[in-house]
């Protein structure tokens, strides 16, 4: 049973450029979630989708950031005109059911960010 | 809101018990989680209290009290691999959401 798969694993781009992460749930997870990790601090929540929809999106930067979660395919995690403040490890976690006593989210890789 | 503080660093010598502890302001959350993450590597979870009380899960146990807004992971019989950083996380009553701590470093020594 493959477990959560982000791609791709490192990221470079230039200032002004566009950053495109993906992440693919575990195998009967419909809810996804990214974070983000800057540099010797802890994961700070930016949005929670499920198919086709965004549920949460009260951690994300009001531009530039976008999220979607189509009914095929991977979840993606758009950065558009990225600037160095964006240089950060990118976490996507998916969990099988919005239920409240189902308490673990399992966590893919990460993408590693770097604008230059 | 919600926010979660931990100690930054802690030191300790294979063999030995430590315990990281976690306290927490909070407008509500369904109970605390416990998260490892090694450099540069994801993190994965260890433990998780939806009550008051312990939990015991081989050589790591975790304990919440919701009275005292605060929770704590204990760790027994370190061993080097141990050494990682370490995050509690209120799950968001409303979405589901995570919010982590700000994270405790483990340095594990011989």
């Amino acid at each position: 049973n493959a477990g959560v798969m982000q791609n791709p694993r490192h990221l470079v781009r230039r200032r002004g450029q566009e950053a495109r992460l993906r992440c693919s749930p575990m195998k009967g997870h419909s809810h996804v979630y990214w974070y983000r990790q800057l540099p010797e601090e802890g994961l700070k929540f930016m949005v929670y989708l499920q198919k086709e929809n965004i549920i949460d999106e009260s951690g994300m930067p009001k531009e530039r950031f976008s999220a979607e979660f189509p009914k095929e395919g991977p979840s993606i995690l758009r950065i558009q005109q990225v600037v160095r403040g964006d240089s950060a490890a990118y976490f996507c976690a998916s969990s099988p059911v919005e239920d409240p006593t189902t308490y673990e989210q399992y966590f893919g890789p990460g993408t590693r960010l770097t604008v230059t | 809101g919600q926010s979660l503080e931990q100690p930054s660093e802690v030191t300790a010598v294979e063999g030995a018990i430590v315990q990281i502890n976690c306290t927490y302001q909070t407008s509500g959350f369904y109970g605390l989680s416990w998260y490892q993450q090694h450099d540069g590597g994801a993190p994965t979870f260890l433990s998780y209290n939806g009550l008051d009380g312990l939990e015991e899960t081989g050589r790591f146990s975790s304990f919440l009290s919701r009275s005292d807004s605060y929770g704590y992971l204990l760790l027994q019989e370190l061993q080097m691999k141990d050494s990682a950083s370490y995050f509690c996380a209120g799950r968001d009553t409303g979405f589901q959401k995570l919010v982590f701590g700000t994270g405790t470093r483990l340095l594990v020594s011989p």
